[in-house]
């Protein structure tokens, strides 16, 4: 099916433990985003990328790495979860730059 | 980065029209206004977008100011299902960051 996923939808896991969200698009857009959205708080990017092999940080990107060596792939690996990063993760893709951006239903991360 | 201001929440009626204002008065340019909105427990979705034209589509209109530093949403007939987090965007197309601000929550009544 044609979109933007996100796996998995829900994931629970223990303080220090390493964590990787999947995203994955079949539109082959270029740019890619990842947010993170606390409960009752807005959407706060944590890393963009305009290309493969092309990354660039966002507001709040402390404690993640991503990479992106295929178009339609960009992991979110949290080195070492930490409970301030609970939070629901959303990726997004869009074509150009300046065109409409799509949402993934987003992941639900829970660090205990 | 160029920011916006809007309304922290509006109150609209069923079947009446909602004029969610924005103001950009930094705007650039190069600056693309982007609307999306978030409906409750889901994910942003992609509302509508544009330069410097008015634009048009299925669920929305954006006029434009034509000095570009304010614009206005305009959801025709508000449904329940409108009832959502709308946020106003700028898009620098030399920089391609998507940034979310605080938005307007729209509720909307029976």
């Amino acid at each position: 099916d044609a979109g933007i996923t996100q796996s998995p939808r829900y994931k629970i896991t223990e303080t220090g433990r390493q964590v990787t969200l999947m995203c994955h698009q079949t539109w082959s857009h270029s740019y890619m985003f990842w947010y993170r959205q606390d409960l009752g708080h807005g959407l706060r990017l944590i890393y963009y990328s305009a290309a493969a092999d092309i990354t660039d940080k966002g507001e709040v990107p402390d404690g993640y790495v991503v990479s992106r060596s295929k178009t339609e792939n960009f992991p979110l690996t949290l080195e070492s979860a930490t409970r301030s990063q609970t939070s629901v993760y959303f990726c997004a893709s869009s074509e150009q730059g300046w065109t409409e951006a799509f949402f993934g239903q987003g992941t639900r991360l829970t660090v205990v | 980065d160029a920011k916006t201001t809007q309304p922290n929440s509006m109150e609209s009626n069923e079947e009446e029209p909602v004029h969610l204002p924005c103001n950009h008065s930094t705007i650039s340019g190069t600056d693309y206004i982007h609307w999306y909105r978030q409906l409750p427990s889901q994910g942003p979705e992609y509302v509508i977008h544009g330069l410097t034209s008015n634009v048009n589509n299925r669920m929305a209109s954006l006029a434009i100011a034509e000095d570009r530093k304010s614009s206005t949403l305009i959801l025709h007939r508000a449904t329940l299902r409108d009832a959502a987090v709308y946020y106003c965007i700028l898009r620098d197309v030399n920089d391609y960051k998507l940034s979310f601000g605080a938005g307007t929550t729209v509720t909307v009544r029976a």
